[in-house]
């Protein structure tokens, strides 16, 4: 199976700062289709998870554009450009590309 | 508005059984693949099952492989697990999830599934 492990697991961040998390996985993620099938999610505290970002770098529908994704092979990272108040949570990333799917161990962004 | 509402969550013994559904609406259900994840208490995210547009394909994570069924019933929009010889190691906020662009880009509320004595 793929491990997915993401970096760091704890990130305080300050209003209006940048704030980057990293993701690597165990095997590339270039699937038959040629597609790399690296999701980003958000989940607040008590509510479902969402995604923000599919293949790697695409936003979702409302998505703001503060929150961007880049990567290639087995490293990906996430950027929030200013974080808001509203960003606070746990961002997991996923693998879409091999079964059975993995997803990383979350990492929990706070205010400082 | 697309939404997916889960339900059938409850308290079960060791050993016991449940099914649990997902309800879904605002889209063309029969189009896409569903999948199951699921989110012990205080814990990450995990994949556990899917099942492709007409239920003909379906697979699991080795956790609860023999022990879950996924079906779905296009007719009804439906999704649904029907999970046996459940385990402690089994409870969980159980989420049924849309499949899309190569992940999960729709997720219901979550439905509770506690396996205790």
């Amino acid at each position: 199976d793929v491990v997915v492990t993401q970096s760091p697991l704890s990130l305080p961040v300050t209003l209006g700062q940048p704030a980057s998390i990293s993701c690597r996985s165990s095997q590339g993620l270039v699937s038959s289709d040629g597609n790399t099938y690296l999701n980003w999610f958000h989940q607040r505290p008590g509510q479902s998870p969402r995604r923000l970002i599919y293949a790697v770098s695409n936003r979702d529908s409302g998505v703001p554009d503060r929150f961007s994704g880049s990567g290639s092979g087995t490293d990906f990272t996430l950027t929030i450009s200013r974080v808001e108040a509203e960003d606070v949570g746990v961002y997991y990333c996923m693998e879409g590309t091999h079964w059975p799917y993995t997803f990383g161990q979350g990492t929990k962004l706070e205010i400082k | 508005e697309v939404q997916l509402v889960e339900s059938g969550g409850d308290l079960v013994q060791p050993g016991g059984s449940l099914r649990v559904s997902c309800a879904a609406s605002g889209f063309a259900f029969s189009s896409y693949w569903m999948h199951w994840v699921r989110q012990a208490p205080g814990k990450g995210l995990v994949w556990v099952s899917c099942i492709n547009s007409d239920g003909s394909r379906t697979s699991y994570a080795d956790s609860v492989k023999g022990r879950f069924t996924i079906s779905r019933d296009n007719a009804k929009n439906t999704l649904y697990v029907q999970m046996n010889s459940l385990r402690a190691e089994d409870t969980a906020v159980y989420y049924c999830t849309r499949w899309s662009r190569g992940g999960m880009d729709v997720w219901g509320q979550g439905t509770t599934v506690s396996v205790s004595s």
